[in-house]
């Protein structure tokens, strides 16, 4: 099946400072997601990319689908305490009735105050 | 983001004992999926639902799964005979269209002893 390889695996940074992720893979996908999730919890969704070289924000995130299809970036910006979580990319070929989901293995961020 | 309820949010049962597990429908989400996360790892895709019948399931999907949404009611995932190695997060999900964003539930817990 399709493997999606995310890096860093995990980081520990500053307050304030810039973070960035990115995963990539040896297929093609159509739509990349990358979600949050919080301990005990489900994941939330922060950003949807649907096209080929499309950049989007939400608030302090920037995600970015690659030219290539094969590849998404995200970075958070001035990072604050409640960025803690795992932050994971999904990578999948939607269309019809389906919409199955490739998860990376999550990068690990944790933000000292 | 619309909310995806799931009933329990922890399930503590004896392997080989059957098992449901209930997610709570949104009237204009059409697509269902099951998705499940062992401990520490990767969020893994099981099974997407649409129209009362499955469209694609994966390899962990295996014969003591079924999934169902009986009269447009709770959607269900019934495991019927636990084993160990089922002891893990599951997780609900639903989209409007087969092509739009994933939303996922809180989870519910399993564990298998």
């Amino acid at each position: 099946g399709q493997q999606l390889n995310q890096s860093p695996q995990s980081m520990f940074i500053q307050e304030g400072e810039d973070v960035s992720m990115n995963c990539t893979s040896s297929s093609i996908f159509n739509t990349w997601l990358w979600y949050k999730q919080d301990p005990g919890e489900g994941p939330v969704l922060l950003i949807a990319l649907y096209k080929a070289g499309e950049l989007t924000s939400n608030g302090r995130l920037t995600a970015q689908f690659g030219i290539t299809r094969k590849d998404s970036f995200l970075n958070i910006s001035a990072s604050i305490p409640s960025d803690v979580g795992i932050y994971f990319c999904a990578g999948a070929n939607s269309g019809g009735s389906n919409y199955k989901l490739t998860f990376g293995k999550g990068t690990l961020l944790t933000v000292n105050p | 983001e619309p909310e995806v309820t799931q009933t329990p949010s922890h399930q503590v049962t004896q392997m080989g004992q059957e098992v449901i597990l209930r997610c709570v429908p949104i009237s204009n989400h059409l697509y269902f999926y099951w998705y499940r996360q062992i401990l520490g790892q990767k969020v893994e895709f099981l099974v997407s639902f649409y129209n009362n019948e499955i469209s694609e399931k994966s390899e962990i999907f295996d014969d003591q799964f079924s999934v169902e949404r009986p009269d447009g009611s709770n959607f269900t995932l019934k495991i019927r005979s636990t084993k160990l190695e089922d002891s893990a997060m599951y997780f609900c999900a639903r989209s409007r269209t087969g092509n739009e964003k994933l939303f996922f539930g809180s989870g519910t817990q399993l564990s298998v002893l």
